[in-house]
């Protein structure tokens, strides 16, 4: 089936590397993606990896991908009060009638503290 | 944010009652999506649109129906509002680059239904 979790609060202190993780069922996805939601807001696009990589880095993060494992993480270095949000995993996985069908984890809420 | 608005962007309704939210884009994409998001449940699929007149159930359908005119509009229509219809409900996109495909969503549509 298709399953996505991530664990639901992480507290970190400012200036401190947070690490999200994420597991996810579907062996078939394609891309898994990091979504970023500010209080009120849509979801933000943060950063995707294809499932055949192991790692990709955008500037302060850092997205792992362990397949063998279907375990997916985002570590924000140097985290600051402005990343404090909610963060949702999702993995894409192509639908019959040729769409690709985003299933979400339940998101993880960080919290940035000084 | 990919040219998507969504309106109302606030409703309060009452149990029994239709409604009608409207999402709008305005860069032609061909394939359109509505999301209800609650507390534990991270974002699931109620219904999407490949196209002009061609949509489809996603997971979360029932008490929904949707309709697409014209490509910049995705209509999403609860036929007799229910309590457990009140949600945060979010549009989105899909855009194709290098083969890969992504979702971008609007800003969103609390629904509150007593």
């Amino acid at each position: 089936g298709e399953d996505v979790e991530q664990s639901l609060f992480l507290s970190v202190r400012e200036g401190d590397s947070s690490v999200i993780n994420c597991t996810y069922t579907d062996s078939s996805s394609t891309y898994l993606y990091w979504y970023k939601q500010e209080p009120g807001a849509g979801l933000q696009l943060l950063t995707y990896i294809f499932s055949n990589m192991d790692m990709k880095q955008d500037q302060r993060l850092t997205v792992l991908l362990n397949k063998k494992d279907k375990h997916l993480s985002l570590r924000i270095a140097d985290t600051q009060t402005g990343d404090s949000a909610i963060y949702f995993c999702a993995e894409s996985i192509l639908f019959s009638g040729g769409y690709n069908k985003l299933i979400f984890g339940a998101g993880t809420r960080l919290a940035v503290h000084p | 944010d990919a040219g998507i608005t969504q309106s109302p962007r606030h409703k309060v309704t009452e149990t029994g009652t239709p409604v009608t939210l409207r999402c709008h884009q305005t860069e032609n994409h061909r394939y359109m999506y509505w999301y209800r998001q609650d507390p534990g449940h991270g974002l699931r699929l109620i219904h999407y649109s490949y196209g002009v007149k061609d949509t489809d159930k996603g997971e979360v359908s029932d008490g929904y129906s949707v309709s697409r005119s014209k490509t910049e509009d995705f209509l999403l229509t609860l036929e007799s509002a229910t309590s457990s219809q009140t949600s945060v409900y979010f549009c989105a996109i899909s855009e194709t680059s290098g083969g890969q495909e992504t979702q971008y969503f609007g800003p969103g549509t609390r629904l509150l239904v007593l």
